[in-house]
């Protein structure tokens, strides 16, 4: 299994709604990433683990909450978020920090 | 700091013809890896290839080929005979070893639009 898969592929949501955005991988990869990509802009992270633990967090908003359960998984809890906040969320892997990262094919996500 | 600069941001070609995508990038380390992404309209990020610092040796993949040159800090990538399957959005994008290990950060450059027309 050679993918990064990632689920919803589209989610709209309230300001007031709770959602979580849920990334996998099967490759043994122990590095995950989160970006976020504005329509016309490059991806620009927003958290690093490694080894299932927090390594970076590029200074992103609480409402905002990052989850690494196992080796495998990657969530990205949603609460309370803005109009701005409506753009691509992709989600990447790689076998170890400075490796190649591979992408899943993003969730596209609208805040009402 | 590090910066990446695609100075094209739309290029439009047809099919057949061999385009270059330009890709200048700043560093103060010695050790950094550069990386080649397409993204089809599909919105997946594609890795077609990185190269480490110290390996300057130009690579080619099938129609594909990029040309590294530490003396100008550029990492260009060719297409040679382009198809409309190559329409897509491609990123530079530079990558430095931090000195705590808390992460591989990737830089990415502003994107350039490839549109191929039949």
């Amino acid at each position: 299994d050679t993918e990064v898969t990632q689920t919803p592929k589209h989610l709209v949501m309230g300001m007031t709604n709770k959602k979580s955005l849920k990334c996998e991988q099967h490759m043994g990869h122990r590095a995950m990433y989160w970006y976020k990509q504005k329509a016309k802009k490059p991806p620009e992270l927003m958290f690093v683990y490694s080894y299932e633990k927090l390594s970076i967090n590029e200074s992103v908003p609480s409402r905002f909450s990052p989850e690494c359960p196992n080796s495998s998984l990657l969530n990205l809890h949603l609460h309370a978020l803005q109009p701005e906040d409506s753009a691509l969320y992709l989600c990447a892997s790689s076998l170890h920090l400075a490796g190649e990262q591979f992408f899943g094919p993003g969730t596209r996500l609208t805040v009402l | 700091a590090q910066k990446v600069t695609q100075a094209q941001t739309e290029i439009s070609v047809v099919e057949k013809e061999d385009v270059t995508l330009d890709c200048v990038y700043e560093t103060r380390d010695t050790t950094y890896y550069l990386f080649w992404y397409k993204q089809p309209p599909s919105g997946e990020l594609v890795f077609l290839i990185r190269r480490n610092s110290f390996d300057e040796q130009n690579e080619i993949s099938g129609r594909y080929s990029w040309n590294f040159q530490k003396s100008t800090s550029s990492f260009n990538f060719t297409i040679t005979a382009s198809q409309v399957v190559d329409s897509a959005v491609y990123f530079c994008a530079l990558s430095e070893r931090r000195n705590n290990n808390a992460g591989n950060m990737l830089t990415f450059g502003g994107g350039t639009r490839l549109m191929v027309k039949p």
